[in-house]
């Protein structure tokens, strides 16, 4: 059972253009929202997270808009630059725990 | 900060043949996951460590699975016999046992099994 489901599988945006990934969740415990990006050889690496106690939070061109009523959080990714294309995962963990639950992961390209 | 180390990089070997990969955590982190990596089922939990101590293994495919963490800055993943199904990539994550940490990865290792 997929506890975090992410869609779409696959992306292409054009360069300029905004990159919009989306997750849902089901289990309310869940308190620790981070994305990772992971490259071609590379393992994932945390991108930007967020906490449900905020609706968005930005760090640069990333951007993640969290709606605790419908338990769903997006990443928004502004101006997307071919060196955005990787693939992006979401992820979702319960207070206290230390297991991370993993979506299925959206491959990006961004086309120039 | 020396990220999460894994070894070796690339494994290619026969089937049947025994097969171990290495992790070394990042100092102080005393949670320490293993994941396997395909592109039919994507990011699966293997088994992690609390303190040194196997947790949780339900991700654990088989017997022929094992994985040991003798010290806080060692881990392995075994696979006895080996098959052509388990060629993936596998990755080791740590983490520190803080509330709202994440998780860091180690580059992987990309297992073929021949």
């Amino acid at each position: 059972q997929q506890q975090v489901k992410q869609s779409p599988q696959s992306l292409i945006v054009q360069k300029g253009g905004i990159s919009i990934i989306n997750c849902a969740y089901e289990n309310t415990a869940f308190d620790y929202f981070p994305w990772y990006q992971q490259f071609p050889g590379k393992g994932p690496a945390l991108l930007i997270a967020i906490r449900p106690d905020v609706s968005e939070k930005k760090e640069g061109r990333f951007t993640i808009s969290f709606n605790k009523s419908a338990k769903q959080f997006s990443l928004h990714i502004m101006d997307s630059q071919p060196g955005d294309s990787a693939t992006y995962f979401c992820a979702a963990s319960m207070i206290g725990g230390n297991q991370f639950y993993f979506g299925t992961g959206t491959s990006l390209t961004v086309i120039p | 900060d020396a990220g999460v180390i894994q070894s070796p990089r690339h494994e290619v070997t026969e089937m049947g043949q025994e097969v171990t990969l290495r992790c070394k955590p990042i100092s102080g982190h005393n949670s320490l996951f293993w994941y396997r990596q395909t592109m039919m089922r994507g990011l699966e939990l293997l088994i992690y460590f609390n303190n040194n101590v196997p947790i949780d293994d339900s991700g654990m495919p088989e017997d022929r699975f094992s994985a040991k963490m003798p010290n806080a800055s060692f881990s392995t993943l075994k696979i006895q016999p080996s098959e052509p199904r388990d060629s993936a990539v596998y990755f080791c994550a740590s983490r520190s046992r803080q509330s709202n940490q994440p998780q860091h990865f180690g580059d992987g290792t990309r297992l073929s099994i021949l």
